[in-house]
Formats: structure tokens, C-alpha cells, sequence
């Protein structure tokens, strides 16, 4: 589950296996959406993006589901490694360019 | 080779002192960006420059000012600081203006201020 205050929402994943990372977003006039990787220390990384008019889109290990009906976005990776702890932010773009970050999911990989 | 450099990484600084923070890219986009990302991880937009003419400016306080020199330049020039601008603030840049925010965007290391 999810809490609130200081502590982000973490999500621990043993090393190998897939990870699902949520967002909700919350404009639904927005049409573009971005993942983003931090990884501790520095800045924000874009992983992946997609448009509105998609419902699926991968990329290398990453795939970005979205969910317009309930205005979700999922972020899946496969065969998690240590390589890929970090906090990942969903960032919505809506068509008048307002952008919204996600409030981060921090991912731990278990050894 | 840095594509989106900011100095300095830290700064501790007193209230009401005015302090600078610079930002380069060497990637030859046009368009640059200041966010803040605060003690929770929550990151947002404060300001974008496309070719050193400013397009967003959200609802920062007035202390606040960015400078464009040129293209590859975006400074953030703060004023009478106080304790609630302690932060992470992080410049980045992207390429494509007509897309603006729908592309994707390269950030620096960030700089944390601490006012203290």
C-alpha cells in the first residue's frame, strides 16, 4: 500500500523478476505522458513516453500501459536488476503544456 | 563530457542573502527549464526559456528570476532567500520547441540549496 507524508511509496522486487509501477493522474485532458528514472544524487532520467491516442508502448525491458477510462498509467519492467533502484516520477502533459509530476515510487531490488 | 551542467552541486546560504545558480548545455537544444524538487521528491516546473525567450513562468515569487545570456545559458537568480526555498533545483534542456515539453528532456545533477 501506499502512505503519505516523508516517506515515499516504496515497492521491494526480488532481483529477475518484473516490476509494476503506478501512477494516477489526474487531468484527463492531458495527451502526453512520461516515466522518469532518479537515481539517488542526480537528476531525473526519461525512460519512456506515450501519446494519448496509445494504449501500450514498449521499449527496451520498459513497457508504459495507459489506462484513459480510469486515468492510469503503469509502468512495467522487465527482469528487474540492481541497476534499475531508484524513484520513478509519471509526468502528464496536458495540451495547453501544463506539466504534473507523479509523487514518486521509490523501487528496491532484493537480492 | 556534461550535456546539461550546473553549478554549484551545493549551497548553504543565510536568509535574505541573494545567490545565483548556474546551468550549460553543450547539447545545442533550444528550449531550457528550472524545476524544484522538494524535501518529498516533488518535482515541479518552474520556469522554461525557448532560444533565451521566456514561455512559462508558473507561479513563483518574484524573487526568483531566470537570465538567458544565450541559447546554451539559463541562470537562476534568487533574492532575499528564505527557509522554504531550501530545495533541489534542477535545470535541463530539450530539443525540439514545436514539441516543447512532449519530447524528451535532459537534466543536470541538480544543485541542493539549503537556507538556513
Amino acid at each position: 500500500g501506499e502512505s503519505v507524508g516523508l516517506h515515499l511509496p516504496t515497492l521491494s522486487v526480488q532481483e529477475g523478476d518484473n516490476s509494476i509501477i503506478n501512477c494516477a493522474y489526474s487531468n484527463s485532458a492531458s495527451d502526453y505522458f512520461i516515466w522518469y528514472k532518479q537515481e539517488s544524487g542526480k537528476g531525473p532520467q526519461f525512460i519512456i513516453d506515450i501519446r494519448s491516442n496509445m494504449d501500450k508502448r514498449q521499449g527496451q525491458r520498459v513497457t508504459v500501459l495507459l489506462n484513459k477510462t480510469v486515468k492510469h498509467l503503469s509502468l512495467q519492467i522487465a527482469a528487474t536488476q540492481p541497476g534499475d533502484s531508484a524513484v520513478y516520477f509519471c509526468a502528464e502533459i496536458s495540451r495547453d503544456d501544463k506539466i504534473i509530476f507523479g509523487k514518486g515510487t521509490r523501487l528496491h531490488i532484493l537480492p | 563530457d556534461t550535456a546539461v551542467s550546473q553549478t554549484p552541486k551545493y549551497l548553504v546560504t543565510q536568509m535574505g542573502n541573494d545567490k545565483s545558480i548556474k546551468c550549460e548545455q553543450n547539447l545545442g537544444h533550444d528550449t531550457m527549464y528550472w524545476y524544484k524538487q522538494d524535501s518529498k521528491k516533488f518535482l515541479k516546473i518552474m520556469f522554461s526559456y525557448n532560444n533565451k525567450e521566456l514561455i512559462i513562468n508558473e507561479t513563483v515569487p518574484n524573487r526568483f528570476s531566470p537570465k538567458s545570456p544565450d541559447k546554451a545559458h539559463l541562470n537562476l537568480h534568487i533574492n532575499s532567500l528564505e527557509l522554504g526555498d531550501s530545495a533541489v533545483y534542477f535545470c535541463a534542456s530539450s530539443q525540439d520547441s514545436r514539441r516543447f515539453l512532449k519530447t524528451e528532456a535532459f537534466f543536470g545533477q541538480g544543485t541542493r540549496l539549503t537556507v538556513v
